[in-house]
């Protein structure tokens, strides 16, 4: 399948300050989706991303589509604690339906 | 709507024995998926169901293992001997074919010792 680089691999902040990660692809997809996962759960869908240009906003997280649709942005805006957890990248599996391949995560920490 | 359900939470189990993991999608999804995520990875996809059907199982080890669908509803994926690098969380989703609709289990641990 196709790989997803995420960067950075994991960060540490305070409180109310703002955060940025990105992934990219070895190929070109028509679907971006960022999901975050929390300690002892599943993924949950944050934002998708369907046109190449496309700017998302879910409160205070925004996503954008990269215009040359091998890359993807999130941005967090005055983290708080509960923002901690691993946030992953996703795209369509090209084999099949609606399965997904995904990047290996931003492990995101905020101190309070 | 009740959620993706799956049990058990954690297995721990020695190498070359068998284990089974039970999921429970949401009602009226056709679609089933069984991802594994290894610690520091992103989830895998093994296996993908439509309805009782396989559409995609080229990730799916089918040696040591398998999974059914039977009648459309539950699934159940096995491993059958287990190694250690079979450590890792299996997560199981479900969607009624759209991205939003996808929704994931909180999955089972599997500790192979």
């Amino acid at each position: 399948g196709q790989q997803l680089n995420q960067s950075p691999q994991s960060m540490f902040i305070q409180e109310g300050e703002d955060v940025s990660m990105n992934c990219t692809s070895s190929s070109i997809f028509n679907t971006w989706l960022w999901y975050k996962q929390d300690p002892g759960e599943g993924p949950v869908l944050l934002i998708a991303l369907y046109k190449a240009g496309e700017l998302t906003s879910n409160g205070r997280l925004t996503a954008q589509f990269g215009i040359t649709r091998k890359d993807s942005f999130l941005n967090i805006s005055a983290s708080i604690p509960s923002d901690v957890g691993i946030y992953f990248c996703a795209g369509p599996n090209s084999n099949s339906g609606y399965a997904l391949n995904f990047g290996k995560g931003t492990s995101l920490l905020v101190t309070p | 709507e009740a959620g993706v359900a799956q049990s058990p939470r954690y297995k721990i189990i020695e190498k070359r024995q068998s284990v089974a993991f039970w999921c429970n999608p949401i009602s009226g999804h056709a679609t089933l998926y069984w991802y594994q995520q290894i610690l520091g990875q992103g989830p895998k996809l093994l296996i993908q169901f439509q309805n009782n059907g396989v559409v995609d199982d080229s990730q799916l080890p089918k040696d040591r293992f398998s999974a059914e669908r039977l009648k459309g509803v539950d699934s159940t994926l096995k491993i059958q001997p287990a190694k250690l690098e079979d450590s890792a969380v299996y997560l199981c989703a479900s969607s009624s074919d759209r991205y939003h609709g996808y929704t994931f289990g909180s999955g089972t641990r599997l500790t192979v010792v």
